[in-house]
């Protein structure tokens, strides 16, 4: 069965410090990682995905994310947080066995950033 | 390139009744599925159509219900309206089926539905 799990419901941080949002999760396969943005009034956006080529993957923004199997997770960071960045984060898992597919969504990291 | 077009943006309806959403794929893109976000339960997902056909499907009851036509344009109907169906209902375009895996998934802004 897949789950995710954000561990922050909420994350501030003064801008130009560093962003960490963490991300645990569980699958019965190997899944597919992402994580989505969004910002206030406005649809997902796709930062990155994780599809088993390299555990560190780099996505738009300057953000990344490091896939670990042993410790099932996979954490978004970015070194220097801008004001732009504030908006909610979604970690989600997706995986496709045979012909059907499943998508799980985290609870989402609300991130604020003080100027 | 135009993106991901929900229509309408917002919606009020009561109680018992039904409503329809639009979503407008990107150009070339044949799959569609749908999500609903609210404060309590999050992200959910409905449902996937791909070249007219469900491909995939959530755990939502029977009232909510879809369909694609031929130029990959999606509707979502929701039957009986109830309190708790308050939401954003948001979309989502692909190249390929697979709600994400095999091509990217490109979100629409969303219709906003407030059940009164």
């Amino acid at each position: 069965a897949q789950s995710v799990t954000q561990l922050d419901s909420h994350v501030s941080v003064s801008e130009g410090t560093p962003v960490l949002l963490r991300c645990n999760y569980s699958s019965s396969y190997s899944p597919s990682l992402f994580w989505y943005v969004q910002h206030p009034n406005k649809g997902l956006q796709l930062l990155l995905k994780y599809t088993s080529a390299a555990t560190l993957v780099k996505g738009i923004n300057g953000f990344e994310a490091e896939f670990k199997k042993s410790e099932t997770s996979f954490h978004l960071t970015k070194p220097s947080a801008h004001m732009s960045d504030a908006a909610e984060y979604f970690c989600v898992v997706s995986d496709q066995v045979s012909s059907a597919s499943k998508i799980i969504f985290g609870s989402g990291t609300r991130l604020s950033i003080r100027p | 390139k135009a993106g991901v077009t929900q229509t309408p943006r917002y919606l009020i309806k009561t109680r018992g009744q039904q409503v329809t959403l639009s979503c407008s794929p990107i150009s070339g893109h044949r799959s569609v599925s749908w999500y609903q976000q609210t404060p309590g339960q999050g992200l959910q997902f409905l449902f996937e159509y791909f070249s007219e056909t469900q491909r995939n499907k959530g755990n939502f009851p029977g009232r909510f219900s879809g369909r694609q036509f031929s130029n990959s344009r999606s509707e979502m109907n929701v039957s009986t309206l109830e309190l708790g169906d308050s939401a954003l209902y948001l979309c989502a375009s692909s190249l390929q089926t697979g709600l994400g895996v095999n091509s990217p998934l490109h979100f629409g802004n969303g219709t906003r539905l407030t059940v009164t």
